[in-house]
């Protein structure tokens, strides 16, 4: 059964730092990893999506890299901003999505 | 492209009562799924249809819990006599016909309180 777990559950930085996000999954039989934003009581907002075949995807200032054979992925924000506060989630593609809990990131001004 | 759009987007109900939810997905998108995510956790896999068929269910779907996707176009999440352990954010997903591989596009959510 396939598990994705996340670490640090909870963040919080200065303005300017750059962070390193955690998500870890059992199997690596997948499709993708998705990274995905959501800000408190909304949806989900795709951050990043990177396919099985590939190492890494960056958008801006972030840079999301995948280890399937350790089953391992990292998501990277550099020079954080107080408007990136938001739960950062995992997910891997199964036949459908399966999520990890999350990492609460708090940049504090 | 409108994105994919839930309804109400919140909804407030009484213990015993039942609740249908609405989800209508990007057009043309011929799958869908429904998670359901409490306070503090990652989404949970309820169901998925692949058009009008239901494809899988969770053992999370108890018999209360029903979804249907008619047309294969919006589907509805119905939960009858609600309980306490129902209120939860769900959330309505749907994916383009390219398959798996492409990102999977997410709605606002419905709030449910169950009170």
């Amino acid at each position: 059964k396939q598990e994705v777990t996340q670490i640090p559950a909870a963040l919080s930085v200065p303005e300017g730092e750059n962070l390193v996000l955690n998500c870890s999954f059992t199997d690596s039989a997948i499709y993708n990893l998705q990274w995905f934003r959501q800000d408190p009581g909304k949806g989900l907002t795709s951050l990043l999506l990177i396919q099985s075949s590939q190492r890494e995807q960056t958008s801006g200032r972030l840079n999301a890299s995948l280890d399937k054979s350790s089953g391992r992925s990292t998501l990277y924000i550099a020079a954080s901003q107080p408007g990136d506060s938001a739960t950062y989630l995992c997910a891997v593609t199964t036949n459908k999505l399966i999520f990890g809990t999350g990492t609460l990131l708090a940049v504090q001004p | 492209d409108t994105g994919v759009s839930q309804d109400p987007r919140h909804k407030i109900t009484k213990r015993g009562q039942n609740v249908t939810f609405r989800c209508d997905p990007i057009s043309e998108h011929n799958r869908l799924y429904w998670y359901r995510q409490t306070l503090g956790q990652g989404p949970e896999f309820l169901t998925y249809f692949q058009n009008e068929a239901q494809l899988e269910k969770s053992r999370l779907l108890s018999d209360r819990f029903s979804a249907e996707r008619p047309k294969g176009s919006f589907s509805t999440l119905e939960i009858q006599r609600t309980e306490q352990g129902d209120s939860a954010m769900y959330l309505c997903a749907s994916h383009p016909v390219r398959g798996l591989r492409s990102p999977l596009h997410f709605g606002n959510g419905t709030r449910l309180t169950v009170t």
